[in-house]
């Protein structure tokens, strides 16, 4: 089955400066690949996800990017800020039957610190 | 802003009892799913519902799980006979089944403690 690693697993930075956070997958099959931030006492909350068929897409200060040949993809958080502080995850998935990406795999999360 | 509801938010129970966690769907989603988080590992997948039945489970999903959705509305996770290994986070998450990509919306958790 599909298996995600994620680097690092803590992450401090400087307020204003960029965090990437790392993640490689195991199953060529796999075709959406979505990034969750979970802050305590929260469950997650998608922040951004690209597919397979797309080698970055960009939200505001978030971009993902995606190497399929490599299998691996990443999260760049530019101009960080203190509220980004949180617990990132990333996951990989593929489609199912139907209209559902079905099951997430997740990697293990990086625990960001952004200091002021 | 429609959110995934769970109760409770901490259970605490005895090995061998059989506990129920609850999860309110957002309202026009299809697809149900329950993962699960010990304390320092992953996010593990354990099941995936839709149209009454379960689609796919993992192997940690064995004979002591159970999920229904009892009245259209709830979503339930039973651990019929529970043991210590079972205590984690449980999320419960639901997607509308429809839409490229088809997101899925996480609840805030159950967390489950077995003594």
């Amino acid at each position: 089955g599909e298996n995600v690693e994620q680097h690092p697993s803590t992450l401090s930075v400087q307020e204003g400066d960029s965090a990437v956070i790392k993640c490689t997958y195991s199953d060529s099959a796999s075709n959406y690949f979505p990034w969750y931030k979970q802050e305590l006492g929260k469950g997650p909350q998608l922040i951004i996800d690209i597919r397979s068929n797309v080698g970055e897409k960009k939200d505001q200060r978030i971009a993902v990017t995606l190497n399929k040949t490599a299998k691996h993809f990443s999260l760049h958080i530019t101009e960080t800020q203190p509220e980004d502080s949180a617990v990132y995850f990333c996951a990989a998935s593929k489609r199912a039957g139907g209209t559902s990406y079905g099951k997430l795999t997740f990697g293990q999360g990086t625990i960001l610190t952004v200091h002021p | 802003e429609p959110e995934v509801t769970q109760t409770p938010s901490h259970q605490v129970t005895q090995m061998g009892q059989e506990v129920i966690l609850r999860c309110v769907p957002i309202s026009n989603h299809l697809y149900f799913y329950w993962y699960r988080q010990i304390l320092g590992q992953k996010v593990e997948f354990l099941v995936s519902f839709y149209n009454n039945e379960i689609s796919e489970k993992s192997e940690i999903f064995d004979d002591q799980f159970s999920v229904e959705r009892p009245d259209g509305s709830n979503f339930t996770l039973k651990i019929r006979s529970t043991k210590l290994e079972d205590s984690a986070m449980y999320f419960c998450a639901t997607s509308r089944g429809q839409g490229t990509p088809d997101t899925q919306y996480f609840g805030p958790g159950t967390r489950l403690t077995v003594l």
